[in-house]
């Protein structure tokens, strides 16, 4: 059964704490992606990825820090620098086949709130 | 600057009427279009891509393509409550070599019984 998991589904942040959020795919895609969705907004890009050990920043990369160890796996930490972090997080894959036309498909989301 | 725009909504329908989603976007070189349906608490779903000017239908989704007047539309018919959910729309940014997409704040559907 392919497709993206992202764990937990919601998770609790306490004031200075750094937390990881995780998300593995199965798909063999070579990119995978990180977007925050606030309520009443689109997806804004936090960070990305189109291969293994090599990630790129994207629009709202301030607080956040990813690794990409292996193809399967982009886990995304919201460090105690990120002062707004209650938010939908969402990571998504696609094939990064070159091809104007790929498709981003996205993982069940980590919803994350503050204590 | 807001490279994707949609009509913020909300936009009620009846059941059994068209529901008409509109999406512009500002980068005239963009190749790929999408629209996603994200139900409430949910992550998005790709239901319709589109990549050449003119219409192309799925059932009952209908996605209309302009480049000229960068415009993309979805055209749901036949509208059952199930279809109640937000609609984004996703334009594929020409200077990415990621297939880098760029989304719509989304606009709220409601299909009324």
């Amino acid at each position: 059964d392919g497709g993206i998991t992202q764990s937990p589904k919601y998770l609790f942040r306490k004031e200075g704490q750094n937390v990881t959020l995780s998300c593995e795919q199965n798909l063999n895609h070579d990119a995978m992606y990180w977007y925050r969705q606030d309520p009443g907004q689109g997806l804004r890009l936090i960070y990305y990825s189109q291969i293994v050990n090599d990630f790129q920043k994207g629009d709202i990369a301030e607080g956040y820090s990813v690794s990409r160890e292996k193809k399967e796996s982009f886990p995304l930490t919201v460090t105690s620098a990120q002062k707004n972090p209650t938010a939908f997080y969402l990571c998504a894959s696609s094939m990064n086949s070159g091809a104007s036309q790929e498709t981003q498909y996205f993982g069940p989301g980590t919803r994350l709130l503050v204590l | 600057q807001k490279e994707v725009e949609q009509n913020s909504g909300p936009l009620s329908v009846p059941e059994g009427a068209i529901a008409s989603l509109n999406c512009t976007y500002s980068d005239r070189g963009s190749q790929s279009f999408f629209w996603y349906r994200q139900y409430s608490g949910k992550s998005p779903e790709l239901i319709m891509s589109i990549y050449s000017n003119g219409d192309k239908e799925d059932g009952r989704f209908t996605a209309q393509l302009n480049k000229a007047s960068q415009y993309v539309s979805l055209l749901i018919r036949d509208s059952q409550p199930s279809d109640s959910a937000t609609y984004l729309c996703a334009v594929n940014n020409r200077g990415s070599t990621l297939g880098r997409l760029y989304f719509g704040r989304g606009t709220q559907l409601t299909v009324w019984p």
